[in-house]
């Protein structure tokens, strides 16, 4: 079975930094990209990203530059996320989730099939 | 940037009854749309993709319609596990991934 289990909260003071952690099971972390969502306090989803889980090379959304900064060890088969000079704004809840292909008049598309089970981020 | 609006914000239904749920894309995002379900304290669950296709082990009661820019999420008869946050997102044409803003499903 496919899981994504991440860290369970991580706290920082601001100006400080916290890693996430996004540890995948039951398939290997290379088989596919992998994205970070942001869900702020009481809020929607917020798409921040993906990395490239072959190369290592991260595509960051508007917003999301900067201060964040995604990381693979593919030898624990782990995701990370790393935002640095915390800022209050940041906390929140924060989710990697795996893609899954779909094919639409002939061209590949990708939704989110499994989500990891979630971060939250404390700036205090 | 593809804008994804879903209405109601929040929907007020009786146990048993029909709810049917709205997500319109700022332009045509052919069939690439997929449905969520969030429930207080976990992860998004996703529900259907391809606007129409149930993902593995989700009810019957959940069906999904539409094309282009505007879809429809129908649940036919609610059970007390539905109540929860439903998202629609958009993945026809990225970056970046857009989302809704949600509908909120709660007991009338």
């Amino acid at each position: 079975q496919i899981q994504l289990v991440q860290s369970g909260s991580e706290v920082g003071k601001p100006g400080a930094s916290v890693k996430v952690s996004c540890k995948a099971s039951g398939y290997s972390l290379t088989d596919y990209v992998l994205h970070w969502v942001r869900q702020a306090p009481g809020q929607g989803l917020e798409w921040m990203g993906w990395i490239n889980t072959n190369t290592g090379h991260p595509t960051y959304a508007q917003g999301f530059t900067g201060r964040f900064v995604f990381s693979l060890d593919t030898s624990v088969n782990t995701a990370y996320l790393q935002i640095t000079s915390l800022k209050p704004e940041d906390n929140g809840l924060y989710y990697c989730a795996k893609p899954k292909r779909t094919v639409y008049r002939g061209s590949y598309y990708y939704y989110m099939d499994v989500w990891g089970t979630g971060t939250t981020v404390t700036v205090s | 940037d593809i804008l994804m609006t879903q209405s109601p914000a929040t929907l007020s239904v009786s146990p048993g009854e029909r709810a049917a749920l709205s997500c319109r894309a700022s332009q045509s995002i052919n069939n690439n749309l997929a449905w969520y379900q969030q429930k207080p304290g976990q992860s998004p669950r996703l529900l259907i993709y391809s606007a129409s296709t149930r993902a593995t082990g989700i009810p019957l009661r959940f069906s999904g319609s539409g094309s282009g820019t505007e879809f429809t999420l129908t649940i036919s008869s609610l059970q007390s596990e539905d109540f929860a946050v439903y998202y629609c997102q958009q993945y026809d044409n990225w970056p970046p991934y857009t989302f809704g803003q949600g509908t909120k499903l709660e007991i009338k």
